[in-house]
């Protein structure tokens, strides 16, 4: 049983709009959530996090939101480069120190 | 600095073969966990570690072993490697950090024939 999904494998955006990348989980116990970037060949990278007692996190073009009552969390890029394009996955840590990751959504920015 | 190391980058095994997969952290990192990715099965976590002498299973723990004598070294044992083993095997650490991020290593490419 998949606790945090991404049901988007996929998603292609022009340079220069935003890049919306989605998440959903189903353990109410996640205390905190986290977004990383993987590039082939290499280890995924962290980009950003956020806490369960907050809604919204920024760092830069990165923004990260949580929507605790729709068990939900999206990732928005602006503006999305070229450089952005990479898997995402979105993961998120239980009580235990565990940090179990999604399936993955591959973004392409088309110049 | 080297951060996470990870040896082999590639592997072949036979089926029935046992082999570890190596990982080290010169971070002094506490936390350490074993992630496979298999196509859309995004990162499933095999083991991972809170200290020294603490382990704990993750998702898949089947058919792995993992020990954890030394802050720095986290190997991971296939007892006896399966074509379902066949994946990229990623080992990571963080510290007590307030973001809580893991630092991955580069990837072990495991093929079982």
């Amino acid at each position: 049983d998949q606790q945090v999904k991404q049901n988007s494998p996929s998603l292609s955006v022009q340079e220069g709009r935003i890049s919306i990348l989605n998440c959903d989980y189903t353990n109410s116990m996640f205390d905190y959530f986290l977004w990383y970037k993987k590039y082939p060949a290499e280890g995924p990278t962290f980009l950003i996090s956020i806490s369960s007692i907050k809604d919204k996190n920024e760092d830069g073009r990165f923004t990260v939101f949580l929507n605790k009552s729709a068990k939900h969390l999206s990732l928005h890029i602006v503006p999305s480069q070229p450089g952005d394009s990479a898997v995402y996955f979105c993961a998120a840590k239980d009580n235990t120190g565990k940090l179990i990751f999604g399936q993955g959504t591959t973004l392409q920015v088309k110049p | 600095n080297a951060g996470v190391t990870q040896t082999p980058k590639f592997q072949v095994l036979k089926t029935g073969q046992s082999m570890t997969l190596q990982c080290a952290q010169d971070m002094n990192h506490e936390y350490m966990s074993w992630y496979r990715q298999d196509p859309g099965m995004g990162l499933r976590l095999i083991h991972y570690s809170v200290g020294a002498g603490i382990t704990d299973q993750g998702e898949v723990p089947n058919g792995y072993n993992v020990s954890r004598s030394t802050t720095e070294d986290f190997p991971l044992r296939l007892l006896s490697a399966a074509p379902s083993q066949t994946s990229v095997y990623f080992c990571a650490s963080r510290d007590r950090g307030a973001n809580y991020g893991y630092t991955f290593g580069s990837g072990t490419r495991l093929t079982v024939v």
